[in-house]
């Protein structure tokens, strides 16, 4: 059971901008640095963004992420199809003495 | 280029060991931490465990009573074995290159375990 938590599907339309949330406690987001993952169908997952905002080499500039508190965020901007996708956020729980992901997101381009 | 390849058994009956193997191509093998990451068919993605080159490693406390993490520095090698495994434990085994408590920048190709009768 994941404690970070995430929206089970975001969606829009090609050229939008999609967010999508994280949540977790003051053990996780609150201490330690969000990362996220992009997950395609069938392929294992990807670094997007590391240490809340880096992105990368060869990642899109369309992704940006954000941290406030214990909650933390991704966005998409300029939506295309090729983002349909999973995407996981990430941190280590210093409670848990563990990594964590999120629930997961699929994003789903309409 | 770094590369992570990956094999191991991919059907086993319950109170089996689960093992797999990761060898590391490119890169330096003692600058990271090594990961072993699951995915229930369908479901998210779970830590394991990791290791690095000295053999520190950290494990989910979920599974650390089944699970061991090893190193073979000679070869650029890690290993996972998970004892007694049961139907739960059916997922996509994926090892991965990371940094301690951070994040994890290259992984493997996956290997999908099945626990039957």
């Amino acid at each position: 059971q994941s404690v970070l938590t995430q929206p089970p599907s975001a969606s829009g339309t090609p050229g939008q901008r999609v967010t999508i949330s994280c949540s977790g406690s003051s053990s996780n987001l609150g201490r330690n640095t969000v990362n996220w993952y992009q997950q395609l169908p069938g392929t294992a997952p990807k670094l997007l963004i590391h240490t809340y905002s880096l992105r990368p080499s060869g990642v899109s500039d369309r992704f940006a992420a954000s941290k406030s508190g214990t909650s933390a965020s991704l966005a998409i901007s300029g939506l295309q199809s090729e983002d349909e996708a999973d995407y996981y956020c990430a941190a280590w729980d210093d409670s848990l003495i563990a990594y964590v992901f999120g629930t997961g997101t699929k994003v789903t381009v309409l | 280029q770094v590369q992570l390849q990956q094999w191991g058994a991919g059907l086993l009956k319950p109170s089996e060991t689960l093992s797999l193997t990761c060898a590391v191509y490119g890169g330096s093998f003692s600058d990271y931490y090594w990961s072993w990451i699951r995915q229930p068919p369908g479901k998210g993605l779970e830590w394991i465990g990791e290791i690095n080159h000295s053999g520190n490693s950290n494990y989910n406390p979920s599974l650390k009573s089944r699970v061991t993490i090893s190193v073979d520095t000679s070869k650029n090698q890690f290993s996972l074995k998970l004892n007694s495994v049961i139907a739960a434990d059916t997922a996509v085994y994926f090892c991965a290159r990371g940094y301690s408590g951070s994040y994890y920048d290259h992984w493997g190709q996956g290997t999908l375990v099945t626990v039957s009768s």
